[in-house]
């Protein structure tokens, strides 16, 4: 069965600090990778997501994400975080049916 | 862009009644929608599949009975939590699936929260 594993659960960050948030999939087939975060009280918000080519993407907010085949990754970046970046973050696959999400990783960004 | 709306947004209800929940896809025929449902800390978990003009299929342990899905036309589908109580206390998001641009993908609608009391 297709599954999505987020290895934090909880990330504390300093504010300028570089975060990498990561995520693994297990399926062999070609997927659609996706970042969504959740701000406090808010609903899910695309980050980025991964159809096809360069396996680098941009989102939005200076979030970045890597797709390695290989490794079955799709791990989350910013080099500097905010304050404001303090949300929930899910990362999710589609493989042509439903999205499967991780269960998500907390991150608190300190001033 | 794309646009799935949720309706209500909130709702407050008393333990025994009924509530339903419209989603819509504003931009695009959703010839799929999807029915999640968020606990508190924890992932998204999906309930629910439907598919324009049949009968939707449930995941494990989701009571169909309980969780009634319509999904009428290509750009509405419901959700009725049937004599709903506090536990399913909840919330709930629906997805649609469709093709824009000649790109199919999935959009989320905003959440409706749903407190039993």
């Amino acid at each position: 069965a297709q599954s999505v594993s987020q290895h934090n659960h909880h990330v504390i960050l300093s504010e300028a600090a570089s975060l990498e948030l990561g995520c693994n999939y297990s399926y062999g087939g070609t997927v659609n990778l996706f970042w969504y975060v959740q701000y406090p009280g808010q609903h899910l918000q695309l980050l980025l997501k991964y159809f096809s080519g360069d396996p680098l993407v941009k989102g939005i907010k200076g979030f970045e994400a890597e797709f390695i085949k290989s490794k079955f990754s799709f791990n989350l970046r910013k080099p500097s975080v905010q304050w404001s970046d303090t949300a929930e973050y899910f990362c999710a696959v589609n493989s042509g049916y439903a999205l499967n999400f991780g269960k998500g990783t907390s991150l608190l960004v300190t001033p | 862009g794309a646009v799935v709306s949720q309706h209500p947004s909130w709702v407050i209800c008393k333990s025994g009644t009924s509530v339903k929940i419209e989603c819509r896809s504003l931009d695009f025929q959703a010839t799929t929608m999807f029915w999640y449902r968020q606990f508190p800390k924890q992932s998204l978990m999906l309930m629910a599949t439907s598919n324009e003009g049949s009968k939707a299929t449930y995941e494990q342990g989701v009571e169909k009975d309980k969780f009634l899905i319509n999904h009428a036309s290509l750009t509405l589908s419901t959700l009725t939590v049937t004599s709903a109580h506090p536990e399913d206390s909840s919330f709930y998001i629906c997805s649609a699936r469709g093709a824009l641009g000649g790109k199919e993908t999935q959009y989320f609608g905003p959440g409706t929260r749903l407190l039993v009391l």
